[in-house]
């Protein structure tokens, strides 16, 4: 079962624009996790923001979290077209002897030069 | 990017015949993953193992088996594929169960 839900599904947006997706999620985390994955690669990770943390950056990458509401969302700034790719949520849920991230369905983004 | 080699790339191949999968990593992460992907369904587990001869299952493992031997080879076997098994697997791996994980380019698998 999915953990994140990922809105927008698909963006599109021209260069220089700002870019935001959200995530929700369903139970008590331990930390999120932000990955983008272009067309035929891997996932690579970008971020991750701890249940204790509300906001987090790196370089153009902002991160919130507000874990009353249970949703995170991902802010990339002055985007590029090689900003293009699916952008992923993962949540590493309490409990258990080992810790497993849950995907939600991701966000596709497009940036037009 | 981190070491991580996943074979074959590409592979076609029918309906109940076997097939296995390969993830090797020069990096010597404890934990290693085996996920599909599919349209609509984001990224789902299938196994993962947190060392050598340790797995468990994961969301999807029905009609998949792993072994871990060595701690850089993670293999994904389906003993009769099946059409519903069509879909990019990846391999990932990290070095806690709650940090980042690192992935694979993927293997691209149809089966007719």
């Amino acid at each position: 079962s999915q953990q994140g839900e990922e809105d927008p599904q698909a963006l599109s947006i021209q260069e220089g624009e700002n870019a935001t997706m959200n995530c929700s999620y369903k139970t008590s985390i331990n930390n999120l996790q932000w990955y983008r994955q272009n067309s035929g690669r891997g996932l690579v990770h970008l971020i991750l923001i701890r249940s204790n943390e509300r906001e987090k950056h790196s370089g153009r990458l902002r991160v919130t979290l507000d874990t009353s509401k249970k949703s995170s969302s991902l802010l990339i700034t002055a985007s590029r077209a090689a900003d293009t790719a699916s952008y992923f949520c993962a949540t590493v849920a309490y409990g258990g002897a080992t810790n497993k991230l849950i995907f939600g369905t991701g966000t596709l983004l497009a940036v037009q030069p | 990017d981190a070491g991580i080699t996943q074979s074959p790339r590409h592979k076609v191949t029918e309906t109940g015949t076997p097939v296995t999968l390969r993830c090797h990593q020069t990096e010597n992460h404890r934990y290693m993953y085996w996920y599909r992907q599919d349209p609509g369904h984001g990224l789902r587990l299938i196994h993962y193992s947190y060392g050598v001869k340790d797995t468990d299952k994961g969301e999807v493992s029905d009609g998949y088996s792993v072994s871990r031997s060595k701690t850089e080879d993670f293999l994904l076997t389906l003993e009769s594929a099946t059409s519903s098994q069509t879909s990019v697997y990846f391999c990932a791996i990290s070095d806690h169960s709650n940090q980042p994980q690192h992935f694979g380019d993927g293997t691209r698998l149809s089966i007719l």
